[in-house]
């Protein structure tokens, strides 16, 4: 069984820091990888997602990793600022049964103060 | 471009009644379609999918279930509420089930 596993929880940074947000998995036979946003009450935000056969994906300041054989991703994100805070939310998307399915972590709270 | 709306936003309802989530889907055709539940604490569940009309599969046995009567309308429902069917419900559709899920604005639900 997948699981999916983000650290820290929750993390405060000041404005203009640069930052990592970390997600592992268990099980590395994943077909893709995706990072979303969510802001409090809301929906999930599509942000980034990783090909298995893919290192990395960038959009703006955001940059994704993916190491698959060791189950690991990164989210990078340079020069934050307090518009980013929100939980941002890793889901891997493996084939299990008759369909692929996305399995989520928990999320990372992220607070950035001015 | 595409949009996924849902209602209502917020229900509170009484241990035992009846629930009805609706999502609709614009601007796309044949979409799969997804329920998940965000409890406190929680990751997201998937709770229900379907490929297509009148094909719904479930992920999580439970007293909830979902129907897809039209190509771009999924509805949630229940028979009787429990405690624990608390949560925010969170309806997203995909081009392909390999594909990006962008994710409607969500319904808080709470059972009293």
């Amino acid at each position: 069984k997948q699981e999916v596993t983000q650290i820290p929880a929750a993390l405060s940074v000041p404005e203009g820091e640069n930052l990592v947000l970390n997600c592992s998995f268990t099980d590395s036979a994943i077909y893709n990888l995706q990072w979303f946003r969510q802001d409090p009450g809301k929906g999930l935000t599509s942000l980034l997602l990783i090909q298995s056969s893919q290192r990395e994906q960038t959009s703006g300041r955001l940059n994704a990793s993916l190491d698959k054989s060791s189950g690991r991703s990164t989210l990078y994100i340079a020069a934050s600022q307090p518009g980013d805070s929100a939980t941002y939310l890793c889901a891997v998307r493996t084939f299990g049964g008759s369909n692929y399915k996305l399995t989520f972590g928990k999320g990372t709270l992220l607070t950035v103060n001015p | 471009s595409q949009t996924i709306h849902q209602w209502p936003a917020t229900l509170v309802q009484p241990v035992g009644s009846p629930l009805s989530l609706e999502c609709t889907v614009e601007g796309t055709s044949n979409p799969n379609l997804y329920w998940y539940r965000q409890a406190a604490g929680r990751g997201l569940q998937l709770l229900f999918y379907s490929v297509g009309i009148g094909q719904i599969s479930s992920e999580v046995p439970q007293n909830l279930s979902a129907s897809r009567p039209q190509d771009r309308q999924f509805i949630l429902s229940s028979k009787k509420l429990l405690l624990s069917d608390s949560g925010f419900y969170l309806c997203a559709w995909a081009v392909g089930t390999q594909e990006t899920q962008y994710f409607g604005p969500g319904t808080r639900l709470l059972v009293l």
